[in-house]
Parts: structure tokens; sequence; C-alpha cells
């Protein structure tokens, strides 16, 4: 059964600064991984979608990366904004389209 | 495009009662997802339908919950009867499944905002 793991639970920071969200899955066997973003008391935004065959995706600040072989994703938010202040989830895609989720990033970044 | 669209958006019910609740995917898209979120176990899948066909239901906790679809453009589902403990966020996702081909669009789930329920 795959399991996905999200470290840290929890991350402050202040503007400005670049970081790290990291993802582990305990099987490769995927056929892609997708970052969300989710605000409180709402719906989950699609950040961005790594297939399997791909090394790392680019949107904006955003960039995100897959080691399948190792069981990893990274995510990484160059210059960071109170604006993106969210929890962050990782998703695997293990196959037939059905997601497992880890249980997320909280990132605050004060101004 | 309105995106997913989810309703209601928050329902408070009390136990033994019965609750549905309704999603429109997006347009075009063939795969659809009822996922529950609580603090506690965080986002797990219910159950999972492609061309309005119930393919993995095995996430639906038990004969209390019961899904549909009867067209490509309409989900529901349905608690009966309901209890304190389903109290959580349901969120319904839907896709285009393209199998192993496809651009990078392919497989990219799009969630709706939720419905919050809560059961007393």
């Amino acid at each position: 059964k795959q399991e996905v793991t999200q470290i840290p639970a929890a991350l402050s920071v202040p503007e400005g600064e670049n970081l790290v969200l990291n993802c582990s899955f305990t099987d490769s066997a995927i056929y892609n991984l997708q970052w969300f973003r989710q605000d409180p008391g709402k719906g989950l935004t699609s950040l961005l979608l790594i297939q399997s065959s791909q090394r790392e995706q680019t949107s904006g600040r955003l960039n995100a990366s897959l080691d399948k072989s190792s069981g990893r994703s990274t995510l990484y938010i160059a210059a960071s904004q109170p604006g993106d202040s969210a929890t962050y989830l990782c998703a695997v895609n293990s196959g037939y389209s059905t997601l497992t989720f880890g249980k997320g990033t909280m990132l605050l970044v004060s101004p | 495009d309105a995106g997913v669209i989810q309703s209601p958006r928050h329902e408070v019910t009390e136990m033994g009662q019965e609750v549905t609740l309704r999603c429109k995917p997006i347009s075009g898209h063939n795969s659809l997802f009822w996922y529950r979120q609580t603090m506690m176990r965080g986002l797990e899948l219910l159950i999972y339908f492609n061309n309005n066909v119930p393919i993995d239901d095995s996430g639906m906790p038990e004969d209390r919950f019961s899904a549909k679809m009867p067209n490509a453009s309409f989900s529901t589902l349905k608690i009966q009867p309901s209890e304190p403990r389903d109290s959580a966020v349901y969120f319904c996702a839907s896709s285009l499944y393209g199998g192993s081909g496809g651009g990078s669009s392919y497989n990219e789930q799009f969630f709706g905002p939720g419905t919050r329920l809560t059961v007393l």
C-alpha cells in the first residue's frame, strides 16, 4: 500500500526566503505526482503535475522535482511571499488516477 | 470553465438523517473522485468513477455510504443514516484520464471547493 510522508509538518519563514518542502513515498511504481495548495477552509488548487518520466516541472516561482527511484519529490519556492502561506499537499498517483495524499506541510511566510 | 462545482457548501444535520452531496465535474472530464478530509486521517479517496462507471469503491467506509454518477455531468454521494463520525469536508475532483500517453495535463486532478458536513 502506497504511503506518502511530508516533512516538515509546519514551516515558518520570513518573507523573501527560498524554501524546500519534502515529500517521500514508499512505492516507486508511480504514474505521476501532483503538488497542491490548500488555503484554510478552501479546496485544493493544483500547482504542478510531474509525470513519472519527468524529472521536474516549473511554474513561476515554483519548481517541483521527482526522483522516482528514491521515492522523493521536492517543491522549491523561490522568494517566498506572505501570500504563499497555505498548506501544501503532495499526492502520488499509483495507477488508475487514484491519488494517495500526504498530510501536508503548513507554511507561514511572515512579512 | 467554472471548475468543479459542489453543493451544498455547508451542511449541518442530526444523527440518523440522510445527507446528499452533489458534484458537477469539469466539462469534458471522464473521471470523477470523491474524497473525505479530516484532521486525523487527512485526505482519503472514497470512490472513483471512470466514464460514469464506479471503478474503485474500496475507500467507502461502510454500507451507509453510496455514490452514483447517472451521467457525465453529475454525481452524488449519499450517507444514510448519518453519524457524528461522518463529520468532515467532502471533496469532489475530476480529471481527464488519458492512460499511458498524452501531454502533461493528463490525469491532473482538479478539486471542487468541498462540502463541510457536520453531523450533530
